[in-house]
């Protein structure tokens, strides 16, 4: 198994919808992590978690709503998104608390393709 | 407050010829700096990292970069390109104090035959 791994590899959602992202590790680590990464644009960090407590929330709208029920385990739920949110979301784990910042390492999954329509 | 700029959008070189990627930072920290690397449809995994100990650092895959201070720059090269390393490539940078990372902007590296 891959250290990251994510589900759905694609989604295609209305915008009326409710649907979720999923997102797990196997590598032991304390942190993960949502990015958001859109054409042409940096890569955004969404929301941070740490030992299962959300550290950092970017001022994400609240049509995104993250979950973190174990160290092992994200979501990200989605309702009635925009058209403008259809990205490659990233989810991404580190061994430390602190953003990653320590080793500069993050495991990244493959992304969840998101559009919406 | 921190920032990298990746100079350039897209690089495109022959198999066989030297890579040059180039990032730009600033930051109000002595900072740590970071090349991530990003295969079509595969998420981004770390080339290699600056944390203060040799100013020259090597990577996975032949990579290499150099810190430079009086420049503030932490350019990625590699002595000769492969198909293989087209890919986009990330510059990131974080201060020694605990932040978030931030990303550059990314550049498509094209390798042509």
């Amino acid at each position: 198994e891959t250290g990251v791994t994510q589900t759905p590899r694609h989604l295609v959602m209305g915008m009326t919808n409710k649907k979720s992202l999923k997102c797990e590790q196997h590598l032991g680590h304390n942190a993960m992590y949502w990015y958001k990464q859109s054409a042409k644009k940096p890569l955004e960090l969404m929301f941070v978690y740490s030992l299962e407590e959300r550290v950092e929330n970017n001022s994400v709208p609240s049509r995104f709503s993250p979950e973190c029920p174990n160290s092992s385990h994200l979501f990200l739920h989605l309702h009635t998104l925009q058209p403008e949110d259809s990205a490659l979301y990233l989810c991404a784990s580190s061994q430390d608390s602190l953003g990653g910042t320590l080793t500069g390492e993050l495991f990244f999954g493959e992304g969840s393709r998101l559009t919406v329509l | 407050a921190q920032s990298v700029t990746q100079l350039d959008s897209h690089v495109s070189v022959s198999e066989g010829t030297p890579v040059l990627l180039r990032c730009n930072y600033s930051s109000s920290y002595s900072p740590s700096l970071f090349w991530y690397v990003q295969h079509p449809n595969k998420g981004l995994q770390l080339l290699l990292k600056y944390t203060s100990a040799a100013t020259l650092v090597k990577g996975i895959n032949g990579f290499e970069a150099e810190f430079k201070k009086s420049e503030t720059s932490f350019h990625l090269t590699k002595p000769t390109a492969h198909m293989s390393d087209a890919a986009e490539y990330f510059c990131v940078v974080t201060p020694n104090a605990g932040n978030m990372l931030t990303f550059g902007g990314g550049t498509r590296l094209m390798v042509k035959p």
